[in-house]
């Protein structure tokens, strides 16, 4: 099954606070798992990534943890700012055999001022 | 990581019309994608442009609606032919070197925003 499911659809949060976006996966043939944000107009672009056999990155305010065990990953933004509202978009990739990433539903951040 | 250039940038054409997106990047890459985002929805792939051989298109796209030509390590097209006002969407370039610096880091392009009245 090459889907990853992605959630919440929105979420809103206060400057300072925390944000948490999840996905989950079926597909054992997934390699990498990137974090991609899109602002209005512009294409996707790389935030973080993670490979399934690290338990955590962390790069400046943003975290990825990866269960590999419940296949499931998910995006932690500490201290929120109001300009990282955007869509987040969770992906994987598969690299054997075809090789294509595929994305999540996306999640639209909205933080307040 | 590659820069993408993506023409046009946005376009309104005529139902029953065709319409080819350029995607041009800076530098060779191995892997170019084309992707398709209806408004507010995620991203699906529409097929992987192979230089040199025929693409390789993903469940529900088909070579006959979306002809995809990709010519050299720089340089790929699509066409969205015969149109009909479900195509209306933004088209989007992406590349990666599979080996690199380029490697891991899929790079997309600004999208092609289409409408199709």
């Amino acid at each position: 099954q090459q889907q990853v499911k992605q959630s919440p659809q929105s979420l809103i949060v206060q400057k300072g606070g925390i944000s948490i976006i999840n996905c989950a996966y079926e597909n054992t043939a997934f390699d990498y798992f990137p974090w991609y944000q899109q602002f209005p107009g512009k294409g996707p672009a790389l935030l973080i990534a993670i490979r399934p056999d690290v338990s955590e990155k962390k790069e400046g305010r943003f975290t990825i943890s990866f269960n590999k065990s419940a296949k499931q990953f998910s995006l932690h933004i500490m201290d929120s700012q109001p300009g990282d509202s955007a869509t987040y978009f969770c992906a994987a990739r598969v690299s054997s055999g075809t090789y294509k990433y595929i994305f999540g539903t996306g999640t639209r951040l909205k933080v307040l001022a | 990581s590659a820069v993408i250039s993506q023409k046009p940038s946005r376009d309104i054409c005529q139902r029953g019309t065709s319409l080819t997106i350029q995607c041009q990047v800076d530098s060779q890459v191995t892997m170019m994608f084309w992707y398709r985002q209806q408004p507010g929805q995620s991203l699906t792939l529409i097929a992987t442009a192979n230089q040199g051989s025929e693409a390789t298109y993903e469940s529900g796209f088909v070579i006959d609606k979306f002809p995809i030509s990709r010519p050299n390590l720089t340089f790929s097209t699509l066409t969205v032919s015969n149109m009909s006002p479900e195509d209306s969407s933004i088209y989007l370039c992406s590349v990666e070197d599979r080996t690199g610096p380029g490697a891991n880091v899929l790079t997309f392009g600004a999208g092609s925003r289409l409408t199709v009245l």
